[in-house]
């Protein structure tokens, strides 16, 4: 057990539903990392949260959002969802926000989009 | 941008054999950490370690070994009398400033098959 949790652990819906996926991170880790890996464009990262902020965005769609609560687990709601979507999504969590802290990863929410 | 680059997309080797996988990285930043993780089937990424930009010494941890060369942007990684268990998927990656924030920029990875 890493220590982030992440739920669901899979999930199944169709193209055009809406999803929630949680993630919470290490007992005292202020950052959370959201990741997707998909066949097809490998792993990418999508968004950074720093203790309620967001920090870093990457190549995170519209249709996606985030965002991190005040007891520091966050969210990733995908919506509009397409088959494309479909990926294994990873959480991350380190302690601050600068390169020498590691990096903690969930076992990721696996999607599949019907 | 960063980048990493693994041109080992899969590697297939008999048990007990020594294997070595490739990472090459660019990076403008002087201070910067890579890092190796190990994907089994099951699908979460294990940690297997950190180094920063500043230490070039080669590191061994059990069967394991990695090989940090600036000179030519190369932090490899051996896998010595390999084992079925090893079978992976193996990712290099490179965490990058963005501002006031970092993130890791991932390889493509390198698919390892251990036959017996």
């Amino acid at each position: 057990d890493s220590g982030v949790t992440q739920t669901p652990k899979h999930l199944i819906t169709a193209t055009g539903q809406r999803v929630t996926l949680r993630c919470s991170p290490r007992s005292g880790d202020l950052s959370v990392y959201w990741y997707q890996q998909s066949l097809d464009q490998g792993l990418q990262f999508l968004i950074q949260y720093y203790n309620g902020e967001e920090r870093a965005k990457g190549n995170i769609l519209e249709r996606f959002s985030a965002q991190q609560f005040p007891d520091l687990h966050s969210e990733l709601n995908l919506s509009s969802l397409e088959l494309g979507d479909s990926a294994l999504y990873f959480c991350a969590s380190s302690a601050g926000t600068e390169s020498n802290y590691g990096y903690t990863f969930g076992s990721g929410t696996r999607l599949t989009v019907v | 941008a960063q980048k990493v680059t693994q041109a080992q997309t899969e590697i297939s080797v008999v048990e007990k054999e020594d294997v070595t996988l490739d990472c090459v990285y660019e990076t403008r930043d002087t201070t910067y950490y890579l890092f190796w993780y190990k994907q089994p089937p099951s699908g979460e990424l294990v940690f297997l370690i950190r180094r920063n930009s500043f230490d070039e010494q080669n590191e061994i941890s059990g069967r394991y070994s990695w090989n940090f060369q600036k000179s030519t942007s190369s932090f490899n990684f051996t896998i010595t009398a390999s084992q079925v268990v090893d079978s992976a998927v193996y990712f290099c990656a490179l965490s990058e400033r963005t501002g006031t924030a970092s993130k890791l920029t991932f390889g493509t990875g390198t698919r390892l098959q251990v036959t017996l």
